[in-house]
């Protein structure tokens, strides 16, 4: 069983303020690496898949990179907004349908 | 049907008893899961198919059973519940192996 950590646990942010979390997982037998971001009382939704070493992918004020070879993605907010606030999911993949959660980022933007 | 949902929404249910949550899509993705959600621990993968009439154990399957008889239906069965099974439970699907899952809106079950 794959080991997938975040941190930070929890962050606290003003509106306005950039912010980026850290996703770490196990560089062996990786496939491809998933964002989700999962609002309150729904349900998760897809950010970004990355599958190659050194992939940048954007949307909007929310970019990602990946690095497989050290094992760690980062995702990064620009001027966080309130609506911003959400748990953010990475997941990894080693292929045969087994993918792997970490607990999560939960982030809250004050405005 | 727009997606993928889940029934019921959330029920409580007596230990022992036998409880079925369903899950429907209409993507025709081929591949299908079966998550629960518990504080502090993410999501965690308790069955999966990769298509239609073929299954696989998660991460913690021990307890819950799993059918999938065609492309759109995937069941989860839990035959004699138990109070360490209470969680969110979410469906989820998705079109090949390292596309994006989507998710169904989960079910909140209670044993009790």
């Amino acid at each position: 069983i794959l080991n997938v950590e975040q941190s930070p646990q929890s962050l606290h942010v003003q509106e306005g303020d950039s912010t980026n979390f850290t996703c770490s997982f196990p560089s062996s037998n990786f496939y491809a690496l998933h964002w989700y971001r999962w609002e309150t009382a729904k349900s998760p939704e897809a950010l970004f898949v990355m599958t190659l070493n050194g992939d940048e992918k954007k949307k909007g004020r929310i970019s990602a990179t990946l690095n497989t070879k050290e094992g760690y993605s980062y995702l990064y907010i620009k001027g966080s907004q309130p609506e911003d606030s959400a748990t953010y999911l990475c997941a990894s993949d080693t292929g045969g349908f087994k993918t792997i959660f970490g607990a999560g980022t939960r982030l809250f933007v004050k405005a | 049907i727009a997606g993928i949902t889940q029934a019921p929404t959330s029920q409580i249910l007596a230990a022992g008893r036998r409880m079925t949550l369903r899950c429907t899509q209409d993507m025709r993705h081929n591949a299908m899961y079966w998550y629960r959600q518990d504080l502090g621990l993410g999501l965690r993968l308790i069955h999966y198919s990769n298509t239609a009439g073929t299954t696989g154990k998660g991460e913690v399957p021990d307890g819950y059973s799993v059918s999938r008889a065609n492309t759109d239906d995937f069941p989860l069965t839990l035959a004699s519940a138990v109070p360490s099974q209470t969680s969110v439970y979410f469906c989820a699907s998705s079109g090949a192996d390292n596309n994006e899952q989507f998710f169904g809106p989960g079910t909140r079950l209670t044993v009790l």
